[in-house]
């Protein structure tokens, strides 16, 4: 059964700072994974999709790496503002098309 | 487009009453599928439609819990009847349908935040 976690749980920087968020799966045999934000009281936002044959992308300010046969994706985000505050979901999908969350990190950048 | 609708955004109801939720998924889009978000359990997939049919129901968590996609723009969650446990938030979510879905970007609704008292 694929199980993803998300490290660390919380985070809070202040403005400005670049940060990474850690994402980590079990299963390798995976589709695709994607990286989501979720505003408090919102529904979730997709940020990036890398597929399994893809290493990174990117986009603006964000940058998701993929290492699929160690378990691991990375979120970096650049220059952090205010308004990127908000939980950020790892997803990653296997052939059958279901999705498996992690739980969330937590981000507050402070202004 | 108007991206994925979900009503009513907020249900608060009696333990034993019957809950209906309902979707919206954006035009075009082939699959749907409905999760259930807890502090305690994250994010669940509890079904998953393609081309209006049910492919997945595993994640239903009980026979209380039904779902339906009698056309490809809409879909109804029903819950009979209902239970103070099954307060959570639910997701509608759609996408195209492209390779049964699997490497597909999931298009989310603001969802239902269900209240049982």
């Amino acid at each position: 059964k694929q199980e993803v976690t998300q490290i660390p749980a919380a985070l809070s920087v202040p403005e400005g700072e670049n940060l990474v968020l850690n994402c980590s799966f079990t299963d390798s045999a995976i589709y695709n994974l994607q990286w989501f934000r979720q505003d408090p009281g919102k529904g979730l936002t997709s940020l990036l999709l890398i597929q399994s044959s893809q290493r990174e992308q990117t986009s603006g300010r964000l940058n998701a790496s993929l290492d699929k046969s160690s378990g691991r994706s990375t979120l970096y985000i650049a220059a952090s503002q205010p308004g990127d505050s908000a939980t950020y979901l790892c997803a990653v999908s296997g052939s059958n098309y279901k999705l498996t969350f992690g739980k969330g990190t937590l981000l507050t950048v402070n202004p | 487009d108007a991206g994925v609708i979900q009503s009513p955004r907020h249900e608060v109801t009696e333990m034993g009453q019957e809950v209906t939720l309902r979707c919206k998924p954006i035009s075009g889009h082939n699959s749907l599928f409905w999760y259930r978000q807890t502090m305690m359990r994250g994010l669940e997939l509890l079904i998953y439609f393609n081309n209006n049919v049910p492919i997945d129901d595993s994640g239903m968590p009980e026979d209380r819990f039904s779902a339906k996609m009698p056309n490809a723009s809409f879909s109804t969650l029903k819950i009979q009847p209902s239970e103070p446990r099954d307060s959570a938030v639910y997701f509608c979510a759609s996408s195209l349908g492209t390779s049964g879905g699997a490497g597909d970007t999931q298009y989310f609704g603001p969802g239902t935040r269900l209240t049982v008292l």
